[in-house]
């Protein structure tokens, strides 16, 4: 049973626009999220994260919005750019202090000039 | 989606000894990749192994510290070998299902070493 899900498996948005990627969980437990970026033959890299204490997180052209009731969380990305363009994972986990974290399976986003 | 079986789940070891991670999917894959998640969550891939081939091993990991076996498309092993205590960390293994399929972690390895 996958606690966490990205039922989106690639996405294509125009150079300029927003990029909407979205997470579920069913997990309850989980109070700690994080979205990474990876780049082929890379791993990933840590992008965003919040805590369920509160609803969104926004750093430079990254917001991440969480809706607990709903157990969604999204990431939004504006504009999008082509060097965007990459797999981007979220992931949750019970705490933040280096605990055990539970990913989703990834969207692929392409950003097109 | 596979499904990847990590094992063990935790582990408090030794200094000097060391450890065997082992995963297990449910389906053939070409790429499995083992990662280090540290503190700040962020996460740091170890190498990848490719059945039939060596791992190849980023920079920072060599493969008497880390050796890794993968005899077939289903299975691979991460040892981490006479361990200390900043080898301390959650390991985990991954698999991508083809060239634009999704991805699959493994439940992790909470590793310390006293």
């Amino acid at each position: 049973d996958q606690q966490v899900k990205q039922n989106s498996p690639s996405l294509s948005v125009q150079e300029g626009r927003i990029s909407i990627l979205n997470c579920d969980y069913t997990n309850s437990m989980f109070d700690y999220f994080l979205w990474y970026k990876k780049y082929p033959a890379e791993g990933p890299t840590f992008l965003i994260s919040i805590s369920s204490i509160k609803d969104k997180n926004e750093d430079g052209r990254f917001t991440v919005f969480l809706n607990k009731s709903a157990k969604h969380l999204s990431l939004h990305i504006v504009p999008s750019q082509p060097g965007d363009s990459a797999v981007y994972f979220c992931a949750a986990s019970v705490g933040n202090a280096g605990n055990m974290l539970t990913f989703g399976g990834g969207t692929r986003l392409m950003v097109k000039p | 989606s596979a499904v990847i079986s990590q094992k063990p789940s935790r582990d408090i070891c030794q200094r000097g000894t060391s450890l065997t991670i082992q995963c297990q999917v449910d389906s053939q894959v070409t790429m499995m990749f083992w990662y280090r998640q540290q503190p700040g969550q962020s996460l740091t891939l170890i190498a990848t192994a490719n059945q039939g081939s060596e791992a190849t091993y980023e920079s920072g990991f060599v493969i008497d510290k880390f050796p890794i076996s993968r005899p077939n498309l289903t299975f691979s092993t991460l040892t981490v070998s006479n361990m200390s205590p900043e080898d301390s960390s959650i390991y985990l293994c991954s698999v991508e299902e083809g060239a634009l399929g999704g991805y699959t972690f493994g439940s992790g390895t909470r590793l310390t070493v006293v």
